[in-house]
This record gives structure tokens, C-alpha cells and sequence, in this order.
């Protein structure tokens, strides 16, 4: 069974300062890594994704995230956040079949 | 825009009742999830759709149920609604690769 971590619950940041949100997955087959952001009161918006390849995978809204299969993560990270980047923040995985599985989320709360 | 639209967007049932949420996908998307976010949480995937059956489901009892429509329209039906029942929401469809589209989700308060 499929599993995901996000290991923080909140991360308070400074406007224009770097973030690093942080995923563990757990899989025993190969996976599909997704970033999904929530704005207040609306659905779910994919950030990025990893599929296969390049493990450094580029999205919108400047953010970026690398996966790393021995470490079992997929990171997200911002070099210099706004304070429209506050939102909830999701790490999902997915086999390939009906199923994705989401972590907990992060709540990004961009101070000025 | 993601072109998936949810109705309605606020309910309010009491327990006991029986409720039932509409999702309508992109033209072309055969395939649709039901996922329900409770407050402060995840989403939990709660049933897949694939070409008008369930192919799909995860934790959920019975009285979760669902219809998917050719034309690229679902609903997703919840008996004996119990308090724990509140949450958002949310249908995603796809064309059967790896990307979701999200709708905006339905609120449902259970009292």
C-alpha cells in the first residue's frame, strides 16, 4: 500500500525568503508524484508532477520539486515566495491506477 | 479554470438524510474521482468511474454511491448521512492519463 508524509503541518516564511516543503512517500511499486495547491474555499490545483525522467520537475508559479527514489522524497521548494503563495499545499502519489493518495497537507503562510 | 464545475456549492442536511452532489466533466474525460476532504485533511478517495462503472473504491461504506452519465456527468450519492459526513467535496475527471482535473467541490454540513 501506498502511503505519504508531509512532515510539516505549518511553515511560516517571510515574503521573497526560499521554502522547502517537505514529502516522504511510501510505495512498493513505481509511482507518479504530484504538488497540488489549495487556495481558501476552491478545489485542488496541480503545482507539478513527476512521471519519470529529469528528477527535477519544474511547475507553475516558480516552483520546483526533485525527486529522490533512494530517499523516497519529492520536496518542493520555491526560491523567493509572494504572499499569494499562501495556501495548503498537497503531496499525492499514484500507481497509475484509480487510486491517488494524498498527505495531510502543508499550510504555507507567507508573512510580510 | 479546469473546466470541471460542481453543484451544488454549499449544503446544509441534517442525519439521517440522503444527499446528491453532481460533478460535470470536460467533454472527452471518461474517467472521474470522488474524493472527500474533511477539514483540515487530505482529500480520501472515496470511488472511481470509468466509462459508467466503478472500477475503483476505497474506504468507504455502501451507503457512498455513485452514476456516471455518457454525457461526461456523475453524481455521488451518500445515505443515512451521519455527522461525520461533513466535508468538501471534490470530483476530479481525466481522459485516463496521469493528470486530474479538480472541480471547486461541494461543502456539505451535516447537523
Amino acid at each position: 500500500a501506498q502511503s505519504v508524509t508531509q512532515l510539516d503541518s505549518q511553515v511560516p516564511v517571510f515574503e521573497e525568503a526560499p521554502v522547502e516543503l517537505r514529502c516522504n512517500y511510501s510505495s512498493s511499486v513505481s509511482v507518479y508524484l504530484f504538488w497540488y495547491v489549495q487556495y481558501p474555499n476552491q478545489g485542488l490545483q496541480l503545482l507539478l508532477k513527476y512521471l519519470s525522467g529529469s528528477t527535477l520537475v519544474k511547475g507553475i508559479n516558480g516552483f520546483e520539486a526533485e525527486f529522490n527514489k533512494s530517499q523516497t522524497s519529492f520536496h518542493l521548494r520555491k526560491p523567493s515566495v509572494h504572499i499569494s503563495d499562501t495556501a495548503e499545499y498537497f503531496c499525492a502519489v499514484d500507481t497509475g491506477g484509480f487510486k491517488t493518495i494524498f498527505g495531510a497537507g502543508t499550510r504555507l503562510f507567507v508573512k510580510a | 479554470e479546469t473546466g470541471v464545475t460542481q453543484s451544488p456549492t454549499h449544503l446544509i442536511k441534517t442525519r439521517g438524510q440522503q444527499v446528491t452532489l453532481r460533478c460535470s466533466s470536460q467533454s472527452g474525460h471518461n474517467t472521474v474521482s470522488w474524493y472527500q476532504q474533511a477539514l483540515g485533511q487530505g482529500p480520501q478517495f472515496i470511488f472511481q468511474y470509468y466509462r459508467e462503472e466503478e472500477n475503483g473504491r476505497g474506504n468507504f461504506p455502501p451507503r457512498f454511491s455513485g452514476l456516471q452519465f455518457p454525457n461526461y456527468s456523475s453524481e455521488l450519492n451518500v445515505n443515512a448521512l451521519e455527522l461525520d459526513d461533513s466535508a468538501l467535496y471534490l470530483c476530479a475527471s481525466r481522459t485516463g492519463g496521469d493528470e486530474q482535473y479538480f472541480g471547486p467541490g461541494t461543502r456539505l454540513t451535516v447537523t
